[in-house]
């Protein structure tokens, strides 16, 4: 069956050091993988898109690879602060074509 | 731009009772999806559609119907509420063009007793 898996695990963080998500992925093979932000009571908004034939996309201080040969994402956050405290979604397109979402991963960055 | 918003923000609703969960947006998206939140679970997709007139099921859509008439509206409506349909549920739109994501609304609390 497909999956989508981030760590359930929350990530503790000290501020100015980067954060490291992970995304994997089976039985999908997407044209393209997304990263939201969601805080809590509050709906995701939209980070970054990556796309099959892109390796590594950035924007500001956050980084995304993808990996369609280990079927992985990995989202970077450098120096961190504590305003980037969230949970973070990965989401991909599924094979009829419906976007999907991981569990999200918790980040907590410790002042 | 309102973006995409959600009515109510919270409800409590008695099991067996119906009741719509409004969305709409105002960006011209032609797709439209709704989703649900449980702890642990993620977002789930439950509905989604591509455009006015057409729609199609998610991967949790038993109990839920839509409808899209207009490219601006997409209602959720729970036919006959039930314990295991409490949650957040989220409505989110996209453009057709290629590299955006989602926006998505502030959400709708809902709660069968």
């Amino acid at each position: 069956s497909q999956k989508i898996e981030q760590n359930s695990e929350a990530l503790n963080i000290q501020e100015g050091k980067t954060a490291t998500l992970t995304c994997n992925y089976t039985n999908y093979s997407p044209a393209y993988l997304q990263w939201y932000r969601q805080d809590p009571g509050r709906g995701p908004v939209f980070l970054l898109l990556i796309r099959e034939n892109e390796k590594e996309k950035r924007k500001e201080r956050l980084k995304v690879t993808f990996d369609t040969t280990l079927k992985q994402s990995l989202f970077h956050i450098t120096a961190s602060q504590p305003a980037d405290s969230a949970t973070y979604l990965c989401a991909l397109i599924s094979n009829t074509g419906k976007l999907i979402f991981g569990q999200g991963t918790t980040l907590q960055v410790k002042p | 731009n309102a973006g995409v918003t959600q009515t109510p923000k919270f409800q409590v609703l008695k099991t067996g009772q119906s009741m719509t969960l409004q969305c709409a947006q105002d960006m011209n998206h032609e797709y439209m999806s709704w989703y649900r939140q449980d702890p642990g679970m993620g977002l789930r997709l439950i509905h989604y559609s591509v455009g006015a007139g057409i729609t199609d099921q998610g991967e949790v859509p038993n109990g839920y119907n839509v409808s899209r008439s207009t490219t601006e509206d997409f209602p959720l409506r729970l036919l006959s509420a039930a314990p295991s349909q409490t949650s957040v549920y989220f409505c989110a739109s996209r453009s057709t063009i290629d590299g955006y994501g989602y926006t998505f609304g502030s959400g709708t609390r809902l709660t069968v007793v």
